[in-house]
């Protein structure tokens, strides 16, 4: 069975700091495909950042990086100089890649985590 | 521009009625997904389809049922069997066949709620 947890339920900032979100998970399947996606106040799930489970680089994109750790099951995401645009919740999900397995072709969402920037 | 279409943004459903939330895609994905989100609970899988005519239950099907007779449209109906119906609704679609690296694209969700 897959499951993903993110422990930080809710996190308020002050704008430009720096904020980690954090996401460990489980799962047996050998190749697996991890997510982070922003849900905004309108309600659409926005895509930011795929990453398999052989590659460990980390990965940064503007203000976002990401934290890849196999050996802790750990998928981190922090976020530098928050900014009131940045308030949403993060959602952190999985995707094991065992064709003919259970958990092919579904994605399992951890709870998420609200996050608020205040000005 | 390309996307997904959930419609209506709101519904309400009476006791004992079943209500349809539709779901149109126009990305030329093959697999098509629904979602439940309730709060402090994240997202669960209702149904899932890889292929027009084909569909599968996800973790929560129970009170559910979709059709998927085009390959743009994958209707989700919330029966009279579903006793707590209220939450968010995603679709989401995405393509199909080596999927695991694909992300999927989301629809803006409907709320439906109970009078």
């Amino acid at each position: 069975a897959q499951k993903v947890t993110q422990a930080q339920t809710e996190i308020s900032v002050v704008e430009k700091e720096d904020v980690t979100l954090d996401c460990v998970y489980e799962t047996r399947d050998t190749t697996y495909y991890l997510f982070w996606y922003k849900q905004p106040p309108s309600g659409e799930l926005v895509f930011l950042i795929r990453r398999n489970s052989f590659d460990e680089q980390n990965e940064i994109s503007g203000r976002y990086s990401w934290n890849f750790q196999k050996s802790t099951s750990s998928f981190n995401f922090t976020i530098t100089a928050s900014q009131v645009v940045d308030s949403a919740v993060y959602f952190c999900a999985l995707r094991g890649y065992n064709a003919g397995g259970t958990s092919y072709g579904k994605l399992t969402f951890g709870q998420g985590t609200i996050l608020t920037v205040h000005p | 521009d390309g996307g997904i279409t959930q419609s209506p943004k709101y519904l309400f459903r009476k006791e004992g009625q079943n209500v349809t939330l539709s779901c149109e895609q126009n990305l030329n994905h093959d697999a098509m997904y629904w979602y439940r989100q309730d709060p402090g609970q994240g997202l669960r899988l209702i149904y899932y389809s890889q292929i027009v005519n084909d569909f599968q239950k996800g973790d929560i099907a129970e009170g559910y049922s979709v059709s998927r007779e085009k390959k743009e449209s994958f209707p989700l109906t919330v029966t009279s069997a579903q006793k707590n119906p209220t939450a968010f609704y995603l679709c989401a679609s995405s393509i199909a066949g080596d999927e695991g690296y694909k992300p999927q694209h989301f629809g803006d969700g409907t709320r439906l709620s109970i009078l």
